[in-house]
């Protein structure tokens, strides 16, 4: 079965660091991924995407990814965080097994601390 | 403009009630989604649906209905026959393909069983 895996469910960080939050997929032949947000009660807003090209995607507020098809990977960075960015971070993935739905990961809860 | 709205909010409901939360649709998006929010659990799948009077179960089906009579619109009914229906539900759409590919996720809706 497919599936998205992200590693940590808390990454807490000091404003103005740099971070990383992990994402990795079950192997596929192709695959779209997309990183969301959510911030308390509401839906999520899509951060960027990956569906074919280069492998660094440059998303809104900072982020950006990099799709690593060897390792099945599409890790979240920015290079610098603020406290507005504290938020659930969620990967996502299509995958071409014929069902055409997202598998989302559990979430990362990012903790911005001043 | 547009966008997706999920009514209510928040829906309270008695054990052995069934209740419907009401998606809706103005992007003229032909695929639809549902999907459940539990803590530390991500989004688990419940149905979706790629074209009018056609849908498709998820991972987690059972003890939910759905319908899809019309392109903007995809309610999801919430049978007594689902034992722990306490939750954060979220609905989705998205074009079924393409450069645009992609959900825009409404609001959500936070059913509490009293």
């Amino acid at each position: 079965a497919q599936s998205v895996t992200q590693l940590d469910s808390q990454v807490p960080v000091f404003e103005e660091a740099p971070v990383e939050l992990r994402c990795n997929y079950s192997s596929s032949v192709s695959v779209y991924l997309f990183w969301y947000v959510q911030y308390p009660n509401q839906g999520l807003q899509l951060l960027l995407k990956y569906l074919s090209g280069s492998t660094l995607v440059k998303g809104i507020n900072g982020f950006e990814a990099e799709f690593n098809k060897s390792q099945t990977s599409f890790h979240l960075r920015k290079p610098s965080v603020h406290i507005s960015d504290t938020a659930e971070y969620f990967c996502a993935a299509l995958m071409d097994t014929g069902r055409r739905a997202l598998t989302f990961g559990s979430g990362t809860r990012l903790q911005v601390q001043p | 403009d547009g966008g997706i709205t999920q009514s209510p909010k928040y829906l309270f409901r008695k054990e052995g009630q069934n209740v419907t939360l009401s998606c809706e649709q103005n992007l003229n998006h032909d695929a639809m989604y549902w999907y459940r929010q539990d803590p530390g659990q991500g989004l688990r799948l419940i149905y979706y649906s790629q074209i009018v009077n056609d849908f498709q179960k998820g991972d987690i089906a059972e003890g939910y209905s759905v319908s899809r009579e019309k392109k903007e619109s995809f309610p999801l009914t919430v049978t007594s026959a689902q034992k722990n229906p306490t939750a954060f539900y979220l609905c989705a759409s998205s074009s079924t393909g393409g450069r645009n590919y992609g959900y825009t996720f409404g609001s959500g809706t936070r059913l509490t069983v009293v």
